[in-house]
């Protein structure tokens, strides 16, 4: 099955920029999917392929794609933005249709 | 608004049966699949199941291939994961959500609806 790797933990100061990256092989030919789950709640999606942004979620939130990498991008960092965060993609080479990725800890120091 | 809301959660022995009911609102629910993504307690995220926006095809994931069915009732805005067979493993909170018919991300979640399974 498809596998996608992500750093367990990413910290930041307030008003930096955060670089969270998801792995996989030729990822970059596939749509990548992002998603923020705060504690207690459920995820919400913040990026859909690879760079667009749902309504209500600030530009400050972007994505990118290409080669073995898929980059969320969390500019101006507010404290606010302390989640985990998850990037997905389909792939139909197993059963596994929906894969996640293990989730990055995103501290804001 | 938009709105997914999980029940049947509960505790159950392992190798019983449980339903999870996935009620939504505030959107045309013939238009979208539904999916149901489940999370072990301090684990990352997994799909589980699919069920398209007419009911017409599903699939699941391989662990759980077998044990569950997903369905849905357009007539009450709501689907359904019936789980048999139960195993400690199953243990986590499952998520309904949805995904417009030709897109493959998941774009509005139900809450949650927390599932124990233990002797």
């Amino acid at each position: 099955s498809y596998v996608l790797t992500q750093p367990p933990s990413v910290s930041v100061a307030p008003g930096k920029t955060a670089r969270i990256t998801c792995g996989g092989n030729r990822v970059g030919g596939k749509s990548v999917h992002w998603y923020q789950q705060k504690p207690g709640q459920a995820p919400v999606l913040v990026i859909y392929d690879d760079s667009d942004r749902p309504s209500g979620i600030p530009e400050r939130f972007s994505g990118s794609n290409s080669g073995n990498t898929a980059t969320l991008t969390i500019s101006r960092v507010e404290a606010g933005d302390e989640a985990d965060y998850y990037c997905q993609v389909w792939d139909n080479s197993s059963g596994q249709l929906y894969v996640f990725g293990p989730g990055t800890k995103v501290t804001v120091l | 608004q938009v709105q997914l809301v999980e029940s049947g959660g509960g505790v159950v022995q392992p190798g019983r049966s449980l339903r999870l009911s996935c009620a939504v609102s505030g959107f045309m629910f013939s238009d979208y699949g539904i999916h149901w993504v489940r999370q072990a307690p301090g684990k990352g995220l997994e799909w589980v199941a699919f069920i398209w926006y007419d009911g017409s095809n599903e699939y699941y994931a391989d662990s759980v291939k077998g044990r569950v069915t997903i369905s849905r009732d357009n007539s009450k805005n709501t689907v359904y994961l019936q789980m048999n067979t139960l195993r400690v493993e199953d243990t986590a909170v499952y998520y309904c959500a949805r995904a417009l018919w030709d897109r493959y991300f998941f774009d509005y979640w139900g809450l949650g609806a927390l599932v124990t399974v233990s002797s």
